[in-house]
């Protein structure tokens, strides 16, 4: 079975900084998708960025990009120039038809 | 719709209560999810529809909970004879195809059993 893994529960980052949190997956699937969603204190899910497992290319979304290693199974999310509104719950998901999602990391933004 | 949307968007229910939970997709999506996520924790895989079928139905927790979907749109989420630990937030996604796309979440429904 699929499963996602987020190692950091928590993390914090100056304002300003750069910080990277990291995800790992495991499947025997060659086709799927992976997602980071933000969700803030208010519960909405927020799509920050997504990848085509096909694609060989980083996917970047202004200030957020990832560093995917398929062979690795690894999906790890850069946030550059952090900003307070950043401060939220981050999690990484994978998809192939069941969407699974890590158990989220807590990201703190200080001032 | 332009987004997915669910209602109620809060619920105070009594223990022993049934409840429905209803998410309407965004138009055109063919699979649609339900999640439960408990305070302070991850998100709980409950089901998944493609169309009006549900593959998946292996995270329901017990015979309490029931889903259908109608017309390859809404669905409802059925929890019978609430139970305090079924108090959550119960999101609801939907995504043009179960094996491509972004999925795309509401912004769920509280539910609090008393």
């Amino acid at each position: 079975a699929q499963t996602v893994t987020q190692s950091q529960p928590e993390m914090s980052v100056q304002e300003a900084e750069t910080v990277t949190l990291s995800c790992t997956y495991d499947t025997s699937e060659s086709d799927y998708y992976l997602f980071w969603y933000k969700q803030p204190p208010s519960r909405q899910m927020i799509l920050v960025i997504r990848q085509e497992a096909y694609k060989q290319q980083n996917a970047t979304e202004n200030r957020f990009s990832v560093n995917f290693q398929k062979a690795a199974k690894s999906f790890s999310l850069k946030i550059s120039d952090s900003q307070l509104g950043d401060a939220a719950m981050y999690f990484c998901a994978y998809k192939d038809d069941k969407i699974i999602f890590g158990k989220g990391t807590r990201l703190h933004i200080l001032p | 719709g332009a987004g997915v949307s669910q209602s109620p968007s809060n619920k105070v229910t009594e223990k022993g209560k049934d409840v429905e939970l209803r998410c309407d997709p965004i138009s055109g999506h063919t699979a649609l999810y339900w999640y439960r996520q408990s305070l302070g924790q991850g998100l709980e895989f409950l089901i998944y529809f493609q169309g009006n079928s549900a593959p998946d139905k292996s995270g329901l927790p017990s015979d309490r909970f029931s889903a259908e979907r109608t017309g390859g749109s809404v669905s409802t989420l059925t929890i019978q004879r609430t139970q305090q630990e079924d108090s959550a937030v119960y999101l609801c996604a939907s995504s043009i195809d179960p094996r491509k796309g972004t999925i795309y979440f509401g912004e769920g429904s509280w539910l609090t059993v008393v």
